[in-house]
This record gives C-alpha cells, structure tokens and sequence, in this order.
C-alpha cells in the first residue's frame, strides 16, 4: 500500500490560512470517510486534530477544519499562530485490512 | 485522564526479537480497538497492526506481516507487540494507540518505546 501524498512543506504569517492537501486512490481517502489529521511536534507523540474527514475532537480549536473531495483530503488551518508550527500527517482506512499515513508536512509559521 | 505508557524497547540485534507492551489507563480498555505505529528516525508515520476490542480481529501491514504479533489481555489493560527476525528497517519510535472513534485512527497515544536494530 503506497504512502499518501502530502507536500512536504507549506508556510504562512500568523493571523493568515493555510491548506495541507493529501492525495491518494479511490481505494483510501476516495473510498472511505476514515480520514484523519495528526500535529506533531518535535519529540513529542501525534495529537488528533481531526476524525472522520471533518470532525474536530473536543479540546481542538475549531481554527483546524477538514475536509474532502474525491481522492483529496484537506486540513486547514486559519488564523495560523505560532504554536501550530509543527508535522501534520493524514491518515486513511484503506480496505482490506490496510492503515495508510501519507509522508507528513512541515508547517512553517513565518 | 486517558494514559498509554510504552515499555520494552532497546537495542537489538538483526535477526533478534523484542516485545513492547503498552499500559493502558484511564479508560475501559475492552471496550476499544487499538493500533500500534511507528516512526523511523526522521521519517513519517507508518501504521504496524491493528487489533480489535476482543482480540478476534487484527491486520497488520505488510512490512511486518509474519514476523510481528499484536495481542492484548483485557484483564491487565495491556496491549502487546511480539517482534521477531527484527531487521534495520524496523528501527524506530513504535507507538501504541487507542481508536475512540472507529476511524482506524488513534485519539490518544502513548509517548512511545524506541527499538533499535543494529549489530
């Protein structure tokens, strides 16, 4: 099962929106609402940010929003601050008994 | 509060094996599914294995099909991964995770258990 496509860095000021796409087949992200968002930070373990495509687990600012088109999943981020600075990696149930992650993207805040 | 805390990394060589368990608490661990995942030095996430809240139903990805074996004991609220003919490749910060919300996904985990593969 190949890895999702994440682009491996974006940037944006704080206070502006950013969008971290992630790219798969109608055998993952297309074919499944299974998609999820993880925010690492360096030397610390992932934290969920979004489930289920769209949905923000409580305690997450509702500036994180995510959301899906074909093969394409979306995490944005708006209002950027600083502390979002971090690695985010999709994540999709890809059938028969498969879990894909895509390759992470370093978000920079400028 | 929810707690996953990791145990049983270290240092082996190729060919070796290793168990790593995962200590749950906080939470009625029988009643979830739970994933452990891992991360190579400097390189992304890669989800290992995925077991259900009974135990009857696990996957695993290719990359550790027949060497690896996920277990748990619901009555020590303890998840396991038997690690077998360990190789380079396998070196990494394996992390145990709990799936809350039925997505294949973790929404808690633990801080994580390095293994390294060398000789």
């Amino acid at each position: 099962q190949s890895a999702l496509t994440q682009p491996r860095s974006v940037s944006g000021s704080p206070g502006q929106s950013v969008t971290i796409s992630c790219t798969g087949t109608s055998s993952d992200v297309g074919g499944y609402n299974y998609v999820s968002w993880y925010q690492q930070h360096p030397g610390k373990a992932p934290k969920l940010m979004i489930y289920d495509v769209s949905k923000r687990p409580s305690g997450v600012p509702d500036r994180f929003s995510g959301s899906k088109s074909g093969n394409t999943a979306s995490l944005t981020i708006s209002g950027l601050q600083a502390e979002d600075e971090a690695d985010y990696y999709c994540c999709s149930y890809a059938g028969s008994y498969n879990v894909v992650f895509g390759g992470g993207t370093k978000l920079t805040v400028l | 509060q929810v707690q996953l805390v990791e145990s049983g990394g270290g240092l082996v060589k190729p060919g070796g094996s290793l168990r790593l368990s995962c200590a749950a608490s906080g939470f009625t661990f029988s009643d979830y599914y739970m994933s452990w995942i891992r991360q190579a030095p400097g390189k992304g996430l890669e989800w290992v294995s995925y077991i259900s809240s009974s135990g009857s139903t696990i996957y695993y990805a290719d990359s550790v099909k027949g060497r690896f074996t996920i277990s748990r004991d619901n009555a020590k609220n303890s998840l396991y991964l038997q690690m077998n003919s360990l190789r380079a490749e396998d070196t990494a910060v394996y992390y145990c995770a709990r799936d809350g919300y039925g997505d294949y996904g973790g929404d808690y985990w633990g801080q994580g258990t390095l293994v390294t593969v060398s000789s």
